[in-house]
């Protein structure tokens, strides 16, 4: 079965830094575009990041210069690392494997990770 | 910076049909932007409905369907039904890596 299963949420004062990961089953993160989306409470989807197969990374203007995506091949996990947290990125962060350069479907999801940001 | 416009409601009677769009503060909306659309129910992850402009993700019903009218986006429910109600969003790739959302449709059958 296809699967992603983010960890690594929580309680973070401003300025502080938090990782994510999404622990995939079913499939080779290593193969396939993965992405970060996250959402804030009450508000919509806003796309983060995304890993290529290749290993280019893009960011949202909103994170760049502070959030830094990768991956670990031999576990199959992708992470987030999050510095500078600012209340702002305080949200839902789901992981999506991204269907690739003709077809950019984030399918799946995974549960999401709430991340807070508050002193 | 471009933004993805969707509309902020809609409303639809049991067993009618609405369509929502996806457009662009500037410029059209094409099968190159590789439109998808994802319905979310609250404190769900999203679901993936319709990618590259329409085509249907597995297990999505028929009365779902995407296309391009006129310059942006769409997805049509045709025969809506009760468990349909939900927030649906679009998303757009950009170019250069970058993608991005509309700010979603909050979708009330009644």
């Amino acid at each position: 079965e296809v699967q992603l299963v983010e960890s690594g949420g929580g309680l973070v004062q401003p300025g502080g830094s938090l990782r994510l990961s999404c622990a995939a089953s079913g499939f080779a993160v290593s193969s396939n575009y993965m992405s970060w989306v996250r959402q804030a409470p009450g508000k919509g989807l806003e796309w983060v990041s995304v890993i290529y197969n290749g290993g280019s990374t893009y960011y949202a203007d909103s994170v760049k210069g502070r959030f830094t995506i990768s991956r670990d091949n031999s576990k199959n996990t992708l992470y987030l690392h999050m510095n500078a947290l600012r209340a702002d990125d305080t949200a839902v962060y789901y992981c999506a494997r991204d269907g690739g350069a003709y077809n950019r479907a984030l399918d799946p999801w995974g549960q999401g990770t709430l991340v807070t940001v508050s002193s | 910076q471009t933004v993805v416009t969707q509309e902020p409601s809609f409303s639809v009677s049991p067993g009618g049909t609405v369509t929502l769009t996806c457009g662009l503060s500037s410029g059209s909306v094409s099968s190159s932007y590789y439109p998808s659309w994802y319905q979310q129910t609250p404190g769900q992850a999203p679901r993936t409905l319709i990618y590259t402009t329409n085509t249907r993700s597995s297990g999505v019903p028929d009365r779902f369907s995407g296309s391009i009218l006129g310059n942006k986006a769409a997805l049509t429910i045709t025969g809506a039904q009760a468990d349909d109600e939900s927030d649906y969003y679009c998303v757009l790739y950009m170019g250069s890596g970058i993608s991005v959302f509309g700010g979603g449709t909050k979708v009330t059958v009644l």
